[in-house]
């Protein structure tokens, strides 16, 4: 089993359109969680982290369900820039960071 | 520019070969990882550093792969015998200490072995 797990997609919806990500993570122990965002042949960018009470970035909301071992990534409103591949990611109590496979969103006009 | 750097962007070489790759952290930080990542696929861990110790080395490396942080500043990552399954791209990307606090990526190498 990968320590952190997430649909590949790829999710295609229109713009306007409302999407969710949704990540499972193995190690109860882990400490802190992020969402990266990846453009094509681009390296990995913070889109935000996630904490326990759940919190919002404009149009991006993260939630973290530690008892479910559960993290999720809505967007609102798509737009055609948000057509990335989204990245889950966890930290171990070692500092470790680890990566989910991605889960690509195309956002079509 | 004060981000992560990572020489060379792109290196093509024989299988068999030996390759090394250097990644320069952002100045201040402590922690340093080692990334591989192929087409579809998240970056998969290969190791990571505190100032000049090697925390964590991923099992699914193999002794072909060595990774050194000499000075607890800049960092080289070794491939020997390279084999055409190690094309990918190698990414670094340095973080302060702390739960919650932000890692940087580098642009990454991409290797490509023919």
């Amino acid at each position: 089993r990968k320590e952190v797990e997430q649909d590949p997609g790829p999710f295609n919806v229109p713009e306007g359109a409302t999407v969710a990500f949704n990540c499972t993570y193995s190690n109860s122990a882990s400490q802190s969680f992020f969402w990266y965002r990846q453009d094509c042949r681009k390296e990995p960018k913070l889109l935000m982290s996630v904490y326990s009470s759940g919190n919002e970035d404009g149009r991006f909301t993260a939630q973290l369900n530690r008892a479910s071992q559960y993290i999720s990534l809505l967007i609102r409103d798509s737009k055609l820039s948000d057509s990335a591949t989204y990245l889950c990611v966890v930290r171990n109590q070692g500092g470790k960071l680890i990566f989910g496979q991605g889960t690509e969103l195309s956002v079509k006009p | 520019d004060t981000g992560v750097s990572q020489n060379p962007r792109h290196k093509i070489t024989k299988r068999g070969q030996n390759v090394t790759f250097r990644c320069d952290p952002i100045s201040e930080h402590n922690r340093l990882y080692w990334y591989r990542q192929t087409l579809g696929q998240g970056p998969e861990f290969l190791t990571y550093f505190q100032n000049e110790a090697q925390l964590e080395k991923s099992r699914l490396l193999s002794d072909r792969f060595s990774a050194e942080r000499p000075k607890g500043s800049f960092s080289t990552l070794e491939i020997q015998r390279t084999e055409q399954g190690d094309s990918a791209m190698y990414l670094c990307a340095s973080s302060l200490v702390g739960t919650t606090t932000e890692a940087f990526f580098g642009q990454g190498t991409r290797l490509t072995v023919v």
